[in-house]
């Protein structure tokens, strides 16, 4: 099936830097990926749509600027988290969907814990 | 807007007990309706994925129904085990577009 890796899964910054989350489709090529949120018990957050070749769709209420997405290639799309501040620390997944997967939807990285201190 | 809600929040059973997580949303329109597991602190993992045109879907021990009429889907975990204790989350498409919307999940533990 198809697979996806986030990196890295941990990560404690200081205030005021910048942190790059990598999400890489394995084996297949993903024109759309998508950078998800989730705060403690809550559900996931889509927080932008990653196409590859162009500029990212944000949803309403996440900052562009602050939430800097790269979809270089078709199996690399990077979020970059610009000067955090301790309200940014949540849980960030990314996920894709293989188009030549038929049914198997959609498919999670291992997400990554950004703790800005 | 579409939205996303699973009941019970949190359910604890003894092993072997047999259980359904509820799942319902609120525009009739999809396409099709995904449930996740996801243990704490990692990502999500895809268990099944029902599409508009099927009712239900097995694999292995588990059971997803899909009534789109009534916005129900419900996912049925038999003869559960302490392995199974984890936040089942379902999800479905908002409008006809490839964004997803979640639920909050149900909180599952099973005690040996």
């Amino acid at each position: 099936g198809a697979v996806v890796s986030q990196h890295p899964s941990r990560v404690i910054c200081k205030s005021g830097t910048s942190v790059k989350i990598e999400c890489r489709s394995l084996d297949f090529q993903a024109t759309t990926m998508f950078w998800y949120r989730q705060f403690p018990k809550q559900s996931l957050m889509l927080m932008a749509t990653s196409n590859e070749g162009s500029k990212a769709t944000y949803e309403q209420g996440v900052e562009k600027d602050k939430f800097l997405i790269n979809h270089a290639s078709l199996t690399l799309s990077t979020l970059t988290v610009t000067s955090a501040h301790p309200e940014d620390s949540s849980f960030y997944i990314c996920s894709a969907r293989d188009p030549a997967g038929g049914n198997y939807g959609y498919t999670f990285g291992s997400g990554t814990r950004l703790t800005v201190v | 807007k579409q939205e996303v809600t699973q009941i019970p929040a949190a359910l604890s059973v003894p092993e072997g007990e047999n259980l359904v997580l509820n799942c319902s949303f609120t525009d009739s329109a999809i396409y099709n309706l995904q449930w996740f597991r996801q243990d704490p602190g990692k990502g999500l993992t895809s268990l099944l994925l029902i599409q508009s045109s099927q009712r239900e879907q097995t694999s292995g021990r588990l059971n997803a129904s899909l009534d789109k009429s009534s916005g129900r889907s419900t996912l049925y975990i038999a003869a559960s085990q302490p392995g199974d204790s984890a936040t089942y989350l379902c999800a479905v498409p908002q409008g006809g577009s490839e964004k997803l919307v979640f639920g909050k999940g149900t909180k599952l533990t099973v005690n040996p």
